[in-house]
């Protein structure tokens, strides 16, 4: 049962672009949020924990926001570069860790 | 450096065939996971261990079953291979505590035909 909603599924944008995506999550029985890039090719690799509710993550051009009691987290990525071409996982962790079906970001140069 | 190992990168089966997919991490950590990785269903929790001989069962457990024998390592058993077993199949480990984050090996793209 997937129920850790990612959208959209999957977007274009040109090199420069600033872009964001969301991640929708069951608000009850929270632990922690996690984001993870995927680039083809290799292992997914963590980006993000964010555990408390208002958190705000950044590492370099990307940041991510947590709000726990709605049950949604954003992913902004600031002047998208071609390097940034990947899946964007995101998971909730509750009694285990279950991820949404990604968000697959292409950035055109 | 995390690293999770998976014995195979790539593996054609046979239907009915019994097939064993070996991950090793060496960073000590308790919690292993299996997923499943389809087109347009994201990753899915076939089983996961929180500790060596313990396992339970994720979302998609039927046909799978799994070992835990050392902390090190985790098996993924597939009893019977069967066709909509094709899929790719990753394995991740992580320490004690819901902000730890999954390291993830490189993936088996497993084919049965």
């Amino acid at each position: 049962i997937l129920n850790v909603e990612q959208s959209p599924q999957s977007l274009h944008v040109q090199e420069g672009d600033s872009t964001n995506f969301t991640c929708s999550f069951p608000s009850s029985n929270f632990y922690a949020l996690h984001w993870y890039r995927w680039e083809t090719a290799k292992s997914p690799e963590a980006l993000f924990v964010m555990t408390l509710n208002g958190d705000e993550k950044k590492k370099g051009r990307i940041s991510a926001t947590l709000n726990t009691k709605e049950g949604y987290s954003y992913l902004y990525i600031k002047g998208s570069q071609p390097e940034d071409s990947a899946t964007y996982l995101c998971a909730f962790s509750d009694n285990d860790m279950r991820f949404g079906a990604g968000t697959r970001l292409t950035v055109k140069p | 450096d995390v690293k999770v190992t998976q014995s195979s990168r790539y593996l054609v089966k046979r239907t009915g065939e019994k097939v064993f997919l070996e991950c090793v991490q060496d960073m000590d950590h308790e919690n292993m996971f299996w997923y499943r990785q389809d087109p347009g269903l994201g990753l899915r929790l076939i089983y996961f261990s929180y500790d060596v001989k313990m396992k339970e069962k994720g979302d998609i457990p039927e046909g799978y079953s799994v070992s835990r024998e050392k902390k090190e390592r985790f098996s993924l058993i597939l009893e019977s291979a069967s066709t909509n077993q094709t899929s790719m199949y990753l394995c991740a480990s992580s320490s004690t505590g819901h902000n730890s984050p999954l390291h993830f090996g490189n993936g088996t793209r497993l084919t049965v035909t």
